[in-house]
């Protein structure tokens, strides 16, 4: 079964505007980690930010934060700011405790427009 | 740091050949791992390891083979490729202690099968 979900398989946002992009995940585990990866047109992974389940604050990174609704099982991205270098895939991910592996959603395209 | 690296970066194979990705880490990670990559299904797991001497099943393991004799390598075979086959493939590394810690990407190979 598909734990993670990421409803917009494309966005497009303004440069120099603000931007969500949304995950939702199902586990029965307590202790799990989430992350986000960006993917630009070169194919490369790169890490952007990570929240823990048990963080009582939501994570940033520079103009990454990590909109965290625990109860509802969410962890959304936004981006301040966008710039368009920020157009690429964006894929949400899930580590368990109880598991060695992450699983990843489908991931949502974004393109900011000049 | 090389961090992890991954061999070859583009193939093109006929049907019923058999090859090697290759992949490497320098970073001493206990845990690696095989993805593959397709459109509008995020990341698979083929096969993973949590170190030298054992390794696991993933999501989608057949026509994959996979070995891990040192804590570097970790190498995946495909055996007889299918079309179905043709992807791309990223190798993946993490830390093996807690659920905190990023997987770490390689470059990504980019199969195809004719």
């Amino acid at each position: 079964a598909q734990k993670i979900t990421q409803t917009q398989p494309g966005m497009f946002v303004q440069e120099k505007e603000a931007v969500t992009l949304d995950c939702t995940y199902d586990t029965s585990d307590q202790s799990y980690g989430l992350f986000w990866y960006k993917q630009p047109s070169s194919g490369e992974m790169i890490f952007l930010i990570y929240q823990g389940s048990y963080d009582e604050q939501n994570a940033t990174e520079g103009r990454y934060s990590l909109n965290f609704q625990k109860a509802r099982k969410s962890a959304n991205l936004v981006i301040s700011a966008s710039q368009l270098g920020d157009s690429a895939m964006y894929f949400c991910a899930m580590r368990e405790r109880g598991g060695q592996n992450f699983v990843f959603g489908p991931g949502t395209r974004l393109s900011v427009l000049p | 740091n090389a961090g992890v690296t991954q061999t070859p970066k583009f193939q093109v194979l006929k049907t019923g050949q058999s090859m090697t990705l290759q992949c490497a880490q320098d970073m001493n990670h206990e845990y690696m791992s095989w993805y593959r990559q397709d459109p509008g299904m995020g990341l698979r797991l083929i096969h993973y390891s949590v170190g030298a001497g054992i390794t696991d099943q993933g999501e989608v393991p057949n026509g994959y083979n996979v070995s891990r004799s040192t804590t570097e390598d970790f190498p995946l075979r495909l055996l007889s490729a299918a079309p179905s086959q043709t992807s791309v493939y990223f190798c993946a590394s993490r830390m093996g202690q807690g659920f905190t810690g990023e997987l770490f990407f390689g470059e990504g190979s980019r199969l195809t099968v004719l």
